[in-house]
């Protein structure tokens, strides 16, 4: 079974330091992997997808995530956090089981910004 | 514009009361998805459905039903069987592919009390 993990629910960062929010997966094969980033009380929003074209995914909002087989992980980074960057992210992946698809999500990581 | 409509946003029920939650997409998606959302527990898959007239149950689907008569519509029943229905219910819709994303709506916030 494919499932994802996201280490720490709440990361603080301050204004226009580094956000590293970390994912891992785990997946016999090869996996379809996205970040979503969640405003307070809307739905969810794409932020980027790795679907095997390239390991260096590049989304919106300057964030973006590297596919690292070896490690399992597709961890997201933007270079510098604005205050509009505080949201709760998460990490998921696209699975099928018997010719059904589900995707499965992370618990989520809640990022502060702090001016 | 396309999108996915969910309503309504707040909905109150009595204990003991089954309610249906809406979720309306003009996108042409086949998949629909129901998810429910907790505090720190991330999103739960409830139920989700690839065809006309054909769902799985996801991870938690006990004390709810669907219904996909329509392709648009994907209508969702709480029922008086969910021991703790109160949540956040975001429902998604995607092409039929496993590297599409998810559509979301902006979610129906269920209080029963």
């Amino acid at each position: 079974a494919q499932s994802v993990t996201q280490l720490g629910s709440h990361v603080s960062v301050s204004e226009g330091a580094l956000v590293l929010l970390r994912c891992n997966y785990s997946s016999s094969v090869p996996p379809y992997l996205f970040w979503y980033v969640q405003y307070p009380n809307q739905g969810l929003q794409l932020l980027l997808k790795y679907t095997s074209a390239a390991t260096l995914v590049k989304g919106i909002n300057g964030f973006e995530a590297e596919f690292k087989k070896s490690e399992t992980s597709f961890h997201l980074t933007k270079p510098s956090a604005h205050m509009s960057d505080a949201a709760e992210y998460f990490c998921a992946v696209s699975r099928g089981s018997g010719g059904y698809q589900k995707v499965t999500f992370g618990i989520g990581t809640k990022l502060q910004v702090i001016p | 514009d396309g999108g996915i409509t969910q309503s309504p946003k707040y909905l109150f029920r009595k204990e003991g009361q089954n309610v249906t939650l809406s979720c309306e997409q003009n996108l042409n998606h086949d998949a629909m998805y129901w998810y429910r959302q907790d505090p720190g527990q991330g999103l739960r898959l409830i139920y989700y459905s690839q065809i006309v007239n054909d769902f799985q149950k996801g991870d938690i689907a006990e004390g709810y039903s669907v219904s996909r008569e329509k392709k648009e519509s994907f209508p969702l029943t709480v029922t008086s069987a969910q021991k703790n229905p109160t949540a956040f219910y975001l429902c998604a819709s995607r092409t039929d592919s496993y590297n599409s994303p998810l559509h979301f709506g902006n979610g129906t916030r269920l209080t029963v009390t």
